[in-house]
């Protein structure tokens, strides 16, 4: 089966521009993840989705970031505007249920931002 | 609120030494319990996973107790190899949340 995947893999901007990430994830998988991984540190859960809705959004900075998934499948992160500080490597993962199931977790390769 | 820690890294180890990685954690209800991996230039993956309590996840000649009276998830192998060489990263989910440890780096040298 496909696995997650995510565009574009690498993306180096100037701060205060705008950029997007997208997601497609596993067939069939209700629940989609965005994560922040800056380096060093382990990845930082930003959005979750169940089917099309979100299930939890509470570390997303929203003054700038923003997500949606439409029709339930696959989904895009935006960052307007970037600051250097959001300079990291955003992950998309999906799962066939939700983490209360303790369902596995599929990542992508994420997408390497480096803000200027 | 909820959190992991583990050990700090990097971690280097000779092949066929033992590995010992620990992660410790905090959480309200009864979490599930995971080790990811991730090995160079590729995305993070599940290595094993624990529901409930004295239940022992394995893969890989990997193996990690899921303890609730010492609240840890201790990885460990008893003999590692070059292709082991990865970031380990200790993972809990409760109620519809999941967090992620920091990361522990292994380099295993021929």
């Amino acid at each position: 089966e496909a696995g997650v995947a995510q565009s574009p893999r690498y993306k180096i901007i100037e701060k205060r521009q705008s950029v997007a990430f997208w997601c497609n994830p596993i067939s069939g998988h209700a629940t989609l993840y965005w994560y922040q991984q800056i380096l060093g540190q382990g990845p930082k859960l930003l959005i979750q989705f169940q089917n099309n809705g979100v299930v939890d959004d509470s570390q997303l900075p929203k003054d700038r970031f923003s997500a949606e998934r439409l029709k339930g499948v696959d989904s895009t992160l935006k960052i307007q505007p970037a600051k250097l500080e959001d300079s990291a490597v955003y992950l998309c993962a999906s799962s066939f249920f939700l983490p209360a199931n303790a369902d596995t977790q599929y990542f992508g390769p994420g997408t390497r931002l480096t803000v200027l | 609120g909820d959190s992991v820690t583990q050990m700090e890294g990097p971690v280097t180890l000779s092949e066929e030494a033992c590995l010992t990685i620990n992660c410790t954690y905090t959480a309200t209800g009864y979490p599930s319990l995971f080790w990811y991996v991730q090995y160079p230039g590729e995305g993070l993956q599940l290595l094993l996973k624990a529901t409930k309590a004295d239940d022992k996840g394995s893969n890989k000649g990997f193996e990690a107790t899921y303890r609730k009276e010492t609240t840890s998830f201790h990885l460990e192998k008893g003999s590692v190899q070059v292709s082991d060489s990865a970031v380990y990263f200790c993972a809990l989910s409760s109620y519809d949340k999941v967090i992620f440890g920091p990361g522990t780096s292994l380099s295993v040298i021929p």
